[in-house]
C-alpha cells in the first residue's frame, strides 16, 4: 500500500539553526499538509499546499516556516531559525481529493529536538 | 475554532472485551468525520471515517456510529486485542476544508 515517507526521523539542532524536514507524499495525491505534535499533546495543525501554493496555514505557521514542492515528489518544511519550543513531532500527510472527501494519509513522523 | 473533542483521556480494556471511544463535535455544519489510530512513535493511521448522510459504518472489527442530533461520534472496536493499544483520535474538516481539526485523544489500554 503506498504510503508518505518522511526523513529524517530524528533531527537534533541547536537553537537558532536552519532545518529542512522532507517528505515524499503518496503519488497520485493532490493535496499536502504539514502538522506537529508536541508530546502528549494534539495533534496541530501548520499548513496545507495544493497546487503549488498554500491553501491555509495556522497561527504556529509563521515567517520563520516556509514550505516548498522542489520537484514533482518532494515536499519540504523549513523552520528558518529554530527555538526550543519548535522542539515536536512533525507530521506530513496528504490527500487525493481533498475538502471533505477522504482521509488524511500521515507519513511516521520527524522528531525534531532543538537545544 | 476547534470543534471536536473527546470525553475520556484513558480507557482500559480487558483482551476480548469490546472498546468504545467517544467524540464530541459542536459544528453542526460537519459533514465528514475520521478516527485515527497512533501508536507510540509513529504517525496518525487511518480506521474508517462517516460522512454525516449516514449513522452507521463498518469495517474490519472496527463500528464508527454518528449521531447527529446530540453531535457525538463513536468508534466501536470489537474484541479487543493487545494490538490495540494507542491514542485513538477523532478528526473532522474545517469549514475551509483546507484543514482537520484532531480531537485530544484517547489513549487505550488492553490488559491481557
Amino acid at each position: 500500500e503506498p504510503e508518505v515517507t518522511q526523513t529524517p526521523s530524528h533531527q537534533v539542532t541547536q537553537m537558532g539553526q536552519e532545518v529542512i524536514l522532507r517528505c515524499v507524499p503518496i503519488s497520485n495525491h493532490l493535496y499536502f499538509y504539514w502538522y506537529r505534535q508536541i508530546l502528549g499533546q494534539k495533534v496541530e495543525f501548520l499548513v496545507s499546499f495544493y497546487n503549488n501554493e498554500i491553501s491555509e496555514k495556522s497561527e504556529i505557521f509563521d515567517d520563520q516556516f516556509s514550505v516548498e514542492r522542489p520537484d514533482g515528489s518532494n515536499f519540504t518544511l523549513k523552520i528558518r531559525s529554530t527555538k526550543l519550543e519548535d522542539s515536536a513531532m512533525y507530521f506530513c500527510a496528504s490527500t487525493e481529493t481533498g475538502r471533505n472527501n477522504s482521509p488524511l494519509h500521515f507519513g511516521n513522523g520527524t522528531r525534531l529536538t532543538v537545544t | 475554532g476547534e470543534s471536536v473533542g473527546l470525553h475520556l483521556p484513558t480507557l482500559s480494556v480487558q483482551e476480548g472485551d469490546n472498546s468504545i471511544i467517544n467524540c464530541a463535535y459542536s459544528n453542526s455544519a460537519s459533514d465528514y468525520f475520521i478516527w485515527y489510530k497512533q501508536e507510540s512513535g509513529k504517525g496518525p493511521q487511518f480506521i474508517i471515517d462517516i460522512r454525516s448522510n449516514m449513522d452507521k459504518r463498518q469495517g474490519q472489527r472496527v463500528t464508527v456510529l454518528l449521531n447527529k442530533t446530540v453531535k457525538h461520534l463513536s468508534l466501536q472496536i470489537a474484541a479487543t486485542q493487545p494490538g490495540d493499544s494507542a491514542v485513538y483520535f477523532c478528526a473532522d474538516p474545517s469549514d475551509t476544508g483546507n484543514q482537520f481539526y484532531f480531537g485530544t485523544g484517547t489513549s487505550l489500554t488492553v490488559i491481557p
